[in-house]
């Protein structure tokens, strides 16, 4: 079993829809947890980064994690054109960053 | 935006050449990275070093090899590009002891290996 999980999509969605991206993962001890996002042709950015459970609001993204399933979530509101993009979860522990797959999203205006 | 640079950005070459290619960050960040991702597909991490004269294999099988000479600078060495090889390249860097592990990743260098 993977350590991250991703349905890698693709998703499409049409503008103003709220967007659910979900992963799970596998071991309990990883404290941080984050999503990047990736337009085509560039490396990944920062979106968003969570601490243990709970949720983070940033703008019209939200970063949840619930421990108890071991699942991390990312909704974005009021989706735009200019969200289409692959969003990575990772996980943050002793070694190096462990990406998930990546859902690739599109937005239709 | 990110202080982390990759060339050269595309490459075509023949079968059988040695290539090199370069990553630099100007951020002082310790830990340096380096991810081979096929278009529409997953990250896979190859390479990384926690500092100078400190070098791992990642989690996908590589041919290639790095070097960590600087702690700004960490290139990636193909002794003969073969067609499997064909892929975009990503370098990354982050701060060492940092509370979480904010990776900056360069622009990639897309192979192309004919």
């Amino acid at each position: 079993q993977k350590e991250v999980e991703q349905d890698p999509g693709p998703l499409s969605v049409p503008e103003g829809a709220i967007v659910s991206l979900n992963c799970t993962y596998s071991n309990s001890a990883f404290q941080y947890f984050m999503w990047y996002r990736q337009y085509s042709r560039k490396g990944p950015e920062l979106l968003m980064y969570t601490y243990s459970s709970g949720n983070k609001e940033d703008g019209r993204f939200t970063a949840q994690v619930d421990k108890s399933s071991k699942y991390i979530s990312l909704f974005i509101r009021d989706s735009q054109p200019s969200d289409s993009a692959t969003y990575l979860c990772a996980r943050e522990g002793n070694t190096p960053l462990v990406f998930g797959k990546g859902t690739r999203l599109s937005v239709i205006a | 935006e990110a202080d982390i640079y990759q060339t050269p950005r595309y490459l075509v070459i023949g079968t059988g050449k040695k290539i090199t290619l370069e990553c630099s960050q100007t951020m002082g960040h310790d830990k340096m990275y380096w991810y081979q991702q096929d278009p529409g597909m997953e990250l896979h991490l190859i390479h990384y070093s926690y500092g100078v004269n400190s070098t791992e294999k990642g989690d996908l099988s590589s041919e290639s090899t790095v070097s960590r000479i600087r702690t700004e600078h960490f290139p990636l060495t193909l002794e003969s590009a073969r067609p499997s090889h064909t892929s975009q390249y990503l370098c990354a860097s982050s701060k060492q002891g940092a509370d979480y592990n904010e990776q900056f990743f360069g622009p990639g260098t897309r192979l192309t290996v004919l």
